[in-house]
């Protein structure tokens, strides 16, 4: 079946420009993450929700950050005023439903490359 | 925040050596997971651990999540090509608690 995906693949833009970032989870994962990566880091985690609401947007750096999921699928990470150092990768996962507090594989989309002159 | 140091940062082996890579944390983690990224893919699950002192197995890849639960290692054994990439241990710090917490990642480069 589809896996995650995330388009655009590559967004290009410059320094105070508005991007959005799209996210389409597979179907029937209820819980969606974003995370964003540096050029030699591993992942951090952004924002998580579970359904329509986010369950803990404790790794937004900024209020320049926002994402939003209005019908518990697609999500969409907004980004406002961008600067040169937003530039990453912004990867998207989602998960079965949660069971018993336990860990539910988190499946990983190919990323959106932002870079921001 | 909270950090996993993962080491080494890089690899270059030749093919059919096994490696070696650890992880470990100020925080403990109530779950270890092992991921492979290729280029321009996101991360793949290969292995998770559960309990403190959990080895577990898939294939030619062995983890052990430590009995301190601050740390984690993933050997593989019998090197092949197509083992290259990068590959990042990650922690989930509590129970209910959905975030990953990833290390910086192992370069591995194999030499046929």
């Amino acid at each position: 079946g589809a896996g995650v995906s995330q388009t655009p693949s590559n967004k290009v833009t410059e320094k105070g420009k508005y991007v959005e970032l799209r996210c389409d989870p597979i179907s029937g994962h209820t819980a969606l993450y974003w995370y964003r990566q540096s050029l030699g880091q591993g992942p951090e985690f952004l924002i998580y929700f579970q359904g329509t609401g986010a369950a803990d947007d404790s790794g937004l750096p900024n209020d320049r950050f926002f994402a939003v999921r209005p019908e518990g699928s697609v999500s969409t990470l907004k980004i406002q005023r961008t600067e040169r150092g937003d530039s990453a990768v912004y990867l998207c996962a989602s998960s079965l439903p949660l069971a018993g507090g336990g860990v539910n594989e988190q499946f990983f989309g190919p990323g959106t490359r932002l870079t921001v002159l | 925040g909270q950090q996993l140091n993962q080491s080494p940062q890089s690899m270059f082996i030749q093919e059919g050596e096994d490696v070696s890579m650890n992880c470990t944390s100020s925080s403990i983690f109530n779950t270890w997971l092992w991921y492979k990224q290729e280029p321009g893919e996101g991360p793949v699950l290969l292995i998770a651990l559960y309990k403190a002192g959990e080895l577990t197995s898939n294939g030619r890849l062995t983890a052990q999540f430590g009995i301190t639960r601050k740390d984690s290692f993933l050997n593989i054994s019998a090197s092949i090509p197509s083992d290259v990439g990068i590959y990042f241990c990650a922690g989930q710090l509590g129970k209910g608690a959905q975030k990953l917490v990833f290390g910086q990642g192992t370069r591995l480069t194999i030499n046929p």
